[in-house]
This record gives structure tokens, sequence and C-alpha cells, in this order.
């Protein structure tokens, strides 16, 4: 039972344009969440979270919007630039659970043309 | 200054055969990790060491085995080596709580043959 899904393995965008990363999630205790960006022979590094009291948080260029009446999370990404080209992973956590025990998705591999 | 790091980045080894990852965090944190990223690009969490409670999940055979001298080390210790263990492994760590990050090293690429 994967609890929390990117549908999308892949996305290509142009460099300028929005890059828009979607996740959804079932367990609804999850009350953190985050997504974190992999380069290719690198560990995950953290890139924005979110609380679920709130339904957006933005940080520069990202902004992670959160419904949790949908269990949907989304990455915007603006304006998109090369270097951001990377697996990005969403996580999930629940009360009472450590940071690293979060519940990833499978990635979403994001590909900016110049 | 590398926050986690964990050593070998690389690990050919033949099936059958002992091996073990080290991993250490030099930013003070508590709670430890170690994460496995398949064939499928899937992270799955396989234990958790928060000071001396370990935290093992039921899925991972008992073949792998965690080991912490102190605070900032959690090395872990493949027993028996099976083709089906070729994978990345990620050490991580965090501070204790559940609304932060993790910070993760560059992870092992351990191949069996």
């Amino acid at each position: 039972d994967q609890q929390v899904k990117q549908n999308s393995p892949s996305l290509s965008v142009q460099e300028g344009r929005i890059s828009i990363l979607n996740c959804d999630y079932t367990n609804s205790m999850f009350d953190y969440f985050l997504w974190y960006k992999k380069y290719p022979a690198e560990g995950p590094t953290f890139l924005i979270s979110i609380s679920s009291i709130k339904d957006k948080n933005e940080d520069g260029r990202f902004t992670v919007f959160l419904n949790k009446s949908a269990k949907h999370l989304s990455l915007h990404i603006v304006p998109s630039q090369p270097g951001d080209s990377a697996v990005y992973f969403c996580a999930a956590s629940a009360p009472k659970t450590n940071a690293g025990k979060s519940t990833f998705g499978d990635g979403t591999t994001l590909t900016v043309k110049p | 200054d590398t926050a986690v790091s964990q050593t070998p980045k690389y690990l050919v080894t033949q099936m059958g055969n002992d091996k073990s990852i080290k991993c250490e965090q030099n930013l003070g944190h508590d709670t430890m990790y170690w994460y496995k990223q398949d064939s499928k690009k899937f992270l799955k969490i396989m234990f958790s060491y928060n000071n001396k409670e370990l935290i093992i999940n039921e899925t991972v055979p008992n073949r792998f085995s965690p080991k912490s001298p102190d605070k900032a080390h959690l090395n872990l210790h493949i027993n028996s080596l099976e083709l089906g263990d070729s994978a990345v492994y990620f050490c991580a760590s965090s501070l204790r709580g559940s609304n932060t990050e993790a910070f993760f090293g560059q992870g092992t690429r351990l191949t069996v043959v």
C-alpha cells in the first residue's frame, strides 16, 4: 500500500516556464509534507516543506500548495531553470514520527530544457 | 564540510560475502536512518536509530544489522549478501521530531555479483 504517490514519473518543461509536480497521499494522519530534490549520484536534499495548518508555503521560486480535502500537494517552480533538472521526491510524515521516517513517493524526474 | 558522509560510495562484492557501509554525521543530530533505493527508484526506510532506541522495519531481512557506536555514527552490516541486495543505500540524520527535514548522505551503490 503506497501511501504517497507521484503519478508522473517524468516532466519536461522549457526554461523560464512553470514546472508543476504533483503528489497524492492516502493517510489522513500525515500532517507535515516535504519536497526533496535529488541529483544523480547524490543524496536527496531538502527543498521546501509545509505543515497541514497551512495551504501554501513559498520560498523564492518554489511554492508548495496543500489541499487537505483532496489529499494532494503540488510543487510549483517558476521560472524553471536548467539547474532544476533533477528527481523530486514528495514525502509525508505523521505526528510523533521523526523526520527521517517520512514516507516517500517514488519521485518525478524533471527536465528543464534550455 | 560534509554533513552526512557515508563510505564507500561504490561497493561491488560477490554473493555470500559480508560487507559494511559506514555513516557519520557532524550535525549534532540524535536520530539517524538507513534507506534503500531499489531499481524502481523507490526510497524505503530500513532502520531508524534514536540514541539507544533502534526501530527496525519488519520487512528488512535479519541479515541487515545497524550498529551505532555513538550518536554520530550509524553503520550498516550486511551478512550473506544476495543478488537482490543490489541497490543504493542512503544514510540520513535529523533532529528528533516530525516537523523537520532529514539530511542525506551521498549514497552507497552496492552491486552484488
